[in-house]
């Protein structure tokens, strides 16, 4: 069974450095490429980029190019999404997400349960 | 960067009741590239349907999907309980780039 496990809820200061987690088990991790998506409170999807654990060959979206860092530990099967300092507008939920590829055609087929990152002073 | 426009913000129906969602591209997509997903609230989103009209495994076929070029449908048939939810359109773009649409709340009358 597919499944991508996310680190827990966290609440930190502005100005802070945070690294979130998303453990994926059940599949070859090396095979399927890994997104991040954010969530602010209330409002919709936000595809923020997406990682290839076999080469760690990163592309991110426009809007969050140099905002984030997104990166993975193959060795233990876990991609990740870090921040050098946080801001309040951070404040939102993070979902890990794999990418299915068929036929030609690209979507994500298994989420994380998502993190809940909460920035504030 | 393709821009998707979903209507309406909001459906309100009543059980047994069909309801047709519609997604809207800023310029023309590919069919194998829009994906529709459902999110109940507190879940993550779940995949309903991929290349505009394939059912994910274990979607029931009351959920349907259409379109083309810049215009795209969700149509759920008969909507069960279950199904009162927000409903993303996605599409791929170019470098592994993805867009979402800003969600239709489907909820009841």
């Amino acid at each position: 069974e597919v499944q991508l496990v996310q680190s827990g809820a966290v609440v930190k200061n502005p100005g802070e450095s945070l690294k979130i987690s998303c453990k994926a088990a059940g599949y070859s991790f090396t095979s399927y490429w890994i997104g991040w998506v954010r969530q602010m409170p209330g409002k919709g999807l936000e595809w923020m980029g997406i990682i290839h654990p076999g080469d760690s060959d990163t592309r991110y979206s426009p809007s969050f190019q140099g905002q984030v860092t997104i990166s993975v530990d193959k060795s233990i099967s876990t991609a990740y999404l870090q921040w050098s300092r946080l801001k309040a507008s951070d404040t939102a939920m993070y979902y890990c997400a794999r990418l299915g590829i068929q036929g030609g055609s690209y979507f994500i087929d298994y989420w994380g349960q998502g993190t809940v990152v909460t920035v504030s002073s | 960067e393709i821009v998707l426009t979903q209507s309406p913000g909001t459906l309100s129906l009543s059980p047994g009741e069909r309801a047709t969602l519609s997604c809207r591209a800023s310029q023309s997509v590919s069919s194998s590239y829009l994906a529709w997903y459902q999110q109940k609230p507190g879940q993550a989103p779940s995949l309903l349907i991929y290349a505009t009209s394939n059912r994910a495994t274990g979607i029931p076929d009351r959920f349907s999907g259409s379109g083309s070029g810049t215009d795209f449908t969700l149509t759920i048939s008969r909507l069960e309980p279950e199904d009162f939810a927000v409903y993303y359109c996605q599409q791929y773009g170019s470098s592994l780039l993805f867009t979402f649409g800003p969600g239709t709340k489907v909820d009841i009358k």
